[in-house]
């Protein structure tokens, strides 16, 4: 059955580093989301892509953060100059009619440390 | 924007037993609502959804409710098993395709 997957599945990271989160949506998937969880609290909204743009971001997706769709097949998300507070589960989703329409499929998440 | 209230954080049952989740929604223009399990080191995954034209839906042992009045929808699982146990986050969409916002979890255990 195809899978949403995404790498690393942890990564530490000093305060003030870049990372990149990578994620590989489902094949014939127009439609890319990263979702943020802070651990035991809820699963926040952080930017949904479609056609090679962002179409929407929540208040969270400030200018620390980009998207990133290189060669058609990634989707990665990038994090500059990462605090604490960004220490969270990162969740790739993707979908084929929408966030309104059907089923988002999620990855099973890329751990983020940041000491 | 949306915002989408759930309860109970943490939810205790026997096996056997139901188990009701509830969640309300502030946004009146959101007309889907699914629902979502996540198991322990995984993503979330769908498990039942509804749309605002129907009252409720059943799938075998889950089922979900929508008083669309209210502002209000719960998720309902009868003869809970241990494998039901899991985080269960409720979700509201409205007219386009590019956000969904989500509860903020219950956590069930079923215990044997």
């Amino acid at each position: 059955e195809p899978e949403v997957t995404q790498t690393p599945s942890h990564q530490v990271t000093q305060m003030g580093q870049e990372v990149i989160l990578r994620c590989v949506p489902i094949s014939n998937h127009l439609y890319f989301y990263w979702y943020r969880q802070i651990l035991g609290q809820k699963v926040e909204f952080l930017v949904s892509f479609y056609n090679n743009e962002i179409s929407e971001k929540s208040e969270i997706f400030d200018d620390q953060f980009s998207v990133e769709r290189p060669d058609g097949s990634n989707f990665t998300l990038k994090i500059r100059s990462t605090k604490l507070e960004d220490s969270a589960m990162y969740f790739c989703a993707s979908s084929d009619q929408g966030a309104n329409t059907g089923e988002l499929f999620f990855g099973e998440g890329s751990r983020l440390t940041v000491l | 924007g949306e915002n989408v209230e759930q309860h109970p954080s943490t939810l205790s049952v026997q096996e056997g037993d139901s188990a009701v989740i509830k969640c309300t929604y502030s946004d009146s223009a959101s007309n889907y609502f699914p629902w979502y399990k996540q198991e322990l080191g995984k993503g979330p995954q769908l498990i039942i959804d509804i749309r605002s034209n129907v009252g409720e839906k059943k799938d075998q042992r889950i089922a979900v409710t929508l008083n669309k009045t209210a502002k209000h929808f719960s998720l309902h699982i009868t003869e809970t098993q241990p494998e039901d146990s899991a985080v269960y986050f409720c979700a509201a969409s409205w007219g386009n395709n590019n956000d969904m916002r989500f509860g903020a979890g219950t956590r069930l255990t079923v215990k044997p």
